[in-house]
């Protein structure tokens, strides 16, 4: 099994569905991301989970709504999405008690498409 | 602000050398990554730098600077498969990367 395994690799979804996004880890680590990656733009840090608590919210809007049920899975619950949240959406894992390298490992990401 | 900087695309030849500027204003520092990005494809990790000097791990090196806030990525006996985007990212002072657009770069035969 790979290290993060992100789960649909691509999504196309109408402003008015639900879906989620779902990520997976095996590699042991205490800590999870959510990253937006859109075209010649900066990755953007939505949320992170450190020991299954978020700890950052970096101003995300609340059409994203983040669950982390445990250590090793994170889910990002979509809803009235806007076409301009059309994107690539990294999740990844690292392990904060190696501070202050604190690698992160990603998954492949889920190409979102918002019609 | 914090703010990372690199170029937006660059272009090299089979077999050359390419370096890969990154500079950098953050509100603390907690090292330097370099990853690698292939269309399509994760982002993997390829250097980790937290004190000056050069570091070096095959065909490719990293470099930073503290006092110049500035960074670059060294990449020697380029081979088509080097073709990708690099991203610089800086750990601020809570530990959170902060990241840059990344650099395109593309190798010419």
């Amino acid at each position: 099994e790979t290290g993060v395994t992100q789960t649909p690799r691509h999504l196309v979804m109408g402003m008015t569905n639900k879906k989620s996004l779902k990520c997976e880890q095996h590699l042991g680590h205490n800590a999870m991301y959510w990253y937006k990656q859109s075209a010649k733009k900066p990755l953007e840090l939505m949320f992170v989970y450190s020991l299954e608590e978020r700890v950052e919210n970096n101003s995300v809007p609340s059409r994203f709504s983040p669950e982390c049920p445990n250590s090793s899975h994170l889910f990002l619950h979509l809803h009235t999405l806007q076409p301009e949240d059309s994107a690539l959406y990294l999740c990844a894992s690292s392990d904060r008690d190696s501070y202050p390298n604190t690698e992160a490992f990603f998954g492949q990401g889920t190409r979102l498409t918002v019609v | 602000g914090q703010n990372i900087d690199q170029p937006t695309e660059m272009t090299a030849t089979e077999g050359a050398i390419v370096q890969i500027n990154c500079t950098y204003q953050t509100s603390g520092f907690n090292g330097l990554f370099w990853y690698q990005q292939h269309a399509g494809e994760a982002p993997t990790f390829l250097s980790y730098n937290v004190l000056d000097g050069l570091e070096e791990k095959g065909r490719f090196s990293s470099f930073l600077s503290r006092s110049k806030g500035y960074s670059y990525l060294l990449l020697k006996e380029l081979q088509m498969k080097d073709s990708a985007s690099y991203l610089c990212a800086v750990g601020d002072s809570n530990y959170q990367l902060i990241w840059g657009a990344g650099t395109k770069l593309i190798i010419k035969p």
